[in-house]
């Protein structure tokens, strides 16, 4: 049973640019979180998403920053008008359940650089 | 708001105990966790703990949790260098049963 997928695992984007992260859910999970890592910090929650729906973004910056889960194809961070403040590891995590708080599996992260 | 505090930095000698320390504000937190992260990797959970437990033991993983002083702590019996790597202790609560608020993470290097 694969793992969280996440790619691409490292995004090198200009000041302006967009980026897109992707992230593959384990197999049966319908439950998918992103988080933020900035360097030397802790992660920090971004947004939290069901199939097609949008649960809880209370972490994610007010603009730019939009996510997504189609009822099929991975889920999507979108980074629009990227600046260097951007930059960080973004990880996803994905659950059976959105009850199962102990069961948050988590990709290996996207490392964006914002050049 | 929530918070979760630890030191950034611990050394110990290879076959010594580590103990990793933290502390948390969110007095709802219902459940705490330790997670492990090696360079260029994800996060991999360790171990949690209920709140209404004081201890959990896991092979050489040992985690104490202080209800009172809102203090946990990990140890790990016979620290090898495999052990290497930046623990985060993170809580969750049931009023915001999506999120998990982290720490900074404490860098464990081990020295021969």
């Amino acid at each position: 049973n694969a793992g969280v997928m996440q790619n691409p695992r490292h995004l090198v984007r200009r000041r302006g640019q967009e980026a897109r992260l992707r992230c593959s859910p384990m197999k049966g999970h319908s439950h998918v979180y992103w988080y933020r890592q900035l360097p030397e910090e802790g992660l920090k929650f971004m947004v939290y998403l069901q199939k097609e729906n949008i649960i809880d973004e209370s972490g994610m910056p007010k603009e730019r920053f939009s996510a997504e889960f189609p009822k099929e194809g991975p889920s999507i961070l979108r980074i629009q008008q990227v600046v260097r403040g951007d930059s960080a590891a973004y990880f996803c995590a994905s659950s059976l359940t959105g009850t199962s708080l102990y069961e948050q599996y988590f990709g290996p992260g996207t490392r964006l650089t914002v050049t | 708001g929530e918070d979760v505090e630890q030191s950034l930095f611990l050394s110990v000698r290879e076959g010594d105990s580590s103990v990793i320390n933290c502390t948390y504000t969110d007095s709802s937190s219902t459940y705490l966790y330790w997670y492990k992260q090696e360079p260029g990797a994800g996060l991999q959970l360790l171990t949690y703990i209920f709140s209404n437990m004081d201890m959990k033991q896991d092979q050489r993983l040992t985690v104490l949790l202080n209800k009172k002083d809102k203090h946990l702590s990990l140890r790990i019996a016979d620290t090898q260098t495999g052990d290497s790597a930046i623990y985060f202790c993170a809580e969750s609560s049931r009023s915001s049963a999506s999120k998990i608020i982290f720490g900074s993470g404490t860098r464990l290097s081990i020295r021969p």
